[in-house]
């Protein structure tokens, strides 16, 4: 039973198109993610959702919406996409606010033509 | 700069062998400590985690943090073909995950 599935897991789209990847968690937790890994592996956090607000929004453009209809989803939109949008987006989630390990989702892996 | 720097490797070695991964990092604030282990085509997983100073051990995995030279360490004894993935590491300064910082990770491989 998946903990933090995200879909979809590939997305090959053009310049120009919006798009959406879904996210849910069934692990209870309060604390939502959106990270960005990039070509070299470089994790970028993008959003956090507590509990259905907003809490970062680290310099993302406003091209990408996060939408979270519940704790238990937090889906990502993205309008007008551009070619270094090509990337690969985790959705994580947490509740321990000592260690604040982070559960991750296996990636949406999105390329942008 | 980034927040938190890694050799990103690539790094082969021979099954059995010990295995040293390492990070920088610039901020003096930071006090939690933490290496992600990544397979291909996955997310990242919880592997270590440390408060402060010292070393944490776990099985074959020692984490080492140095404060006063903002170094960070991971260790793998008698290291296994099943070792081999992308380590991060991750360092913030207060509690909670919202501002956790990742290295750009060390892609292993263990040959057999």
């Amino acid at each position: 039973d998946t903990a933090v599935s995200q879909t979809p897991k590939y997305l090959v789209t053009q310049m120009g198109n919006d798009k959406s990847i879904k996210c849910e968690q069934n692990l209870g937790h309060d604390t939502m993610y959106w990270y960005k890994q990039d070509s070299k592996k470089f994790l970028k956090i993008m959003f956090s959702y507590n509990n259905k607000e907003l809490i970062i929004n680290e310099t993302v453009p406003n091209r990408f919406s996060p939408k979270s209809p519940d704790k238990a989803h937090l889906n990502l939109h993205i309008n007008s996409l551009e070619l270094g949008d090509s990337a690969v987006y985790f959705c994580a989630s947490s509740q321990d606010r000592v260690s604040g390990e982070l559960f991750f989702g296996e990636g949406s892996r999105l390329t942008v033509l | 700069q980034k927040e938190v720097e890694q050799d990103p490797g690539p790094l082969s070695v021979p099954e059995g062998a010990i295995v040293s991964l390492n990070c920088t990092y610039s901020n003096s604030a930071f006090q939690y400590f933490m290496w992600y282990r990544q397979y291909s085509r996955k997310g990242p997983e919880l592997l270590m985690y440390t408060y402060s100073s010292g070393n944490k051990e776990d099985g074959r995995f020692t984490a080492q943090v140095d404060k006063s030279s903002k170094y960070i360490s991971l260790f793998i004894r008698d290291s296994q073909p099943s070792d081999s993935a992308t380590y991060l590491c991750a360092s913030r300064a207060q509690t909670g995950a919202n501002n956790l910082f990742f290295g750009t990770g060390t892609r292993l491989t263990v040959i057999p």
